[in-house]
């Protein structure tokens, strides 16, 4: 079975603060993704990564950068955390490029930003 | 926080009850329908997924249904059970455009 790991299930941070949350997946997919999901929002895609090195923006990049370093790992920055950035972060990833494959998720990460 | 669930249509249903659960897609291009379920404190699991050049597909207690001429897409669920119990949503695919996602319907089973 695919396995996605967020490091963290639960984060408080404050405002200001620079914010990591990191993404693992075991079977060497080449796609990964993040989204922030919010309740009457749905899911929404901040950014996304084809390769190493190599990010897309989504729907909703604003106050976050992301870092793909190794293929495995994909890393979600929020540059100055505030409080509208308080939600439930989700990451996904899909083994090849190319269309009609379902993306898995790991269990979010639930960030509180004070 | 507040759970996912809030603000959802909800489906309540008997433990053995058959559920319908649907969902109405946007693009008439869309090409690939997935749908996940995702229960409280967890992420989204994949169920099932059709492609649309076919208008059913049936997994283990599951079946969907896709209906192109008016956009809409169904997940039946045989035998309910309480560990149905859960937020399902569907996505959509056009080639190689990333996923759009709806915004779910909460499924309640009661014993």
């Amino acid at each position: 079975d695919v396995k996605v790991t967020q490091s963290s299930r639960y984060l408080v941070k404050r405002t200001g603060e620079k914010v990591f949350l990191e993404c693992v997946q075991d079977m060497d997919h080449e796609n990964m993704f993040w989204y922030r999901q919010d309740p009457g929002l749905g899911l929404r895609l901040i950014y996304f990564s084809y390769d190493v090195k190599m990010k897309e923006k989504g729907d909703i990049p604003e106050g976050y950068s992301v870092s793909r370093e190794k293929k495995e790992r994909f890393s979600l920055i929020l540059e100055s955390a505030s409080t509208n950035q308080t939600s439930m972060y989700l990451c996904a990833s899909t083994f090849r490029q190319g269309p009609q494959q379902p993306q898995h998720f790991g269990d979010g990460t639930r960030l509180s930003i004070l | 926080g507040e759970s996912v669930g809030l603000h959802l249509p909800t489906l309540s249903v008997q433990e053995g009850d058959n559920s319908i659960i649907n969902c109405a897609y946007s693009n008439s291009a869309s090409d690939y329908f997935i749908w996940y379920k995702q229960e409280s404190g967890k992420g989204p699991q994949f169920i099932i997924d059709i492609r649309s050049n076919m208008d059913k597909r049936q997994g283990q207690r599951v079946t969907v249904l896709l209906n192109k001429t008016v956009k809409h897409l169904s997940l039946q669920i045989a035998a309910t059970q309480p560990g149905d119990s859960a937020v399902y949503f569907c996505a959509e695919n056009i080639g190689y455009s990333t996923l759009t996602f709806g915004k779910g319907t909460m499924l309640l089973v009661s014993p």
